[in-house]
């Protein structure tokens, strides 16, 4: 099962501006994640929220999870060209897989 | 730590062939997976190990894959035969726990089946 779509599927902002990604899942999840790959890279882990949470923060990244509409985003607050990359939410069901999203392009514009 | 390191990096092969991708997890990790990422498909889980043990390989295409842990610091994903549709970047991750915490990504493996 799908456990992360997100949306939209390209997205491309002024730098300084911000950034919101949404992720929707479809199953019960006992937390999210968010991941960002660059360009040939592989996937790196940006920021954790549990069920039981609903906002979280690390440095320019606000995560905000509503289990009740079984959704999720990712805000980052004063885009840079450097956060050009690829974002991928990911859920960890009852049965510990963490299953990925087909990923969010974001181009920041210097 | 050097991180999770994969080889190869980039791989081209005929179709026919056999292809062994190769990985090392983060000293430590008690948990092992296996990625293949494409275009069309996204991200797909093949497998994963815990303690060196395979607990889930649903995702494994068919019989022409297969993954081996024989220790705790290494692991194989082989393709046989290989197929033009088995094309795709092979990433290997590691994780502290079983529960999936934070992955910790190599680099992938790209290859190409002509």
């Amino acid at each position: 099962s799908q456990q992360g779509e997100e949306d939209p599927q390209a997205l491309s902002i002024q730098e300084g501006e911000n950034a919101t990604m949404n992720c929707s899942y479809k199953t019960s999840i006992n937390n999210l994640q968010w991941y960002r790959q660059n360009s040939g890279r592989g996937l790196v882990h940006l920021i954790l929220i549990r069920s039981n949470e609903r906002e979280k923060h690390s440095g320019r990244l606000r995560v905000t999870l509503d289990t009740s509409k079984k959704s999720s985003s990712l805000l980052i607050t004063a885009s840079r060209a450097a956060d050009t990359a690829s974002y991928f939410c990911a859920g960890t069901g009852a049965n510990s897989k963490l299953t990925f999203g087909k990923g969010i392009t974001l181009s920041v514009r210097p | 730590d050097a991180g999770v390191i994969q080889s190869p990096r980039h791989e081209v092969t005929e179709m026919g062939q056999e292809v062994t991708l190769r990985c090392k997890p983060i000293s430590g990790h008690n948990s092992l997976f296996w990625y293949r990422q494409t275009m069309m498909r996204g991200l797909e889980l093949l497998i994963y190990f815990n303690n060196n043990v395979p607990i889930d390989d649903s995702g494994m295409p068919e019989d022409r894959f297969s993954a081996k842990m024989p220790n705790a610091s290494f692991s194989t994903l082989k393709i046989q035969p290989s197929e033009p549709r088995d094309s795709a970047v092979y990433f290997c991750a590691s994780s502290l726990y079983r529960d999936a915490g934070e992955l910790f990504f190599g680099e992938g493996s790209r290859l190409t089946v002509l």
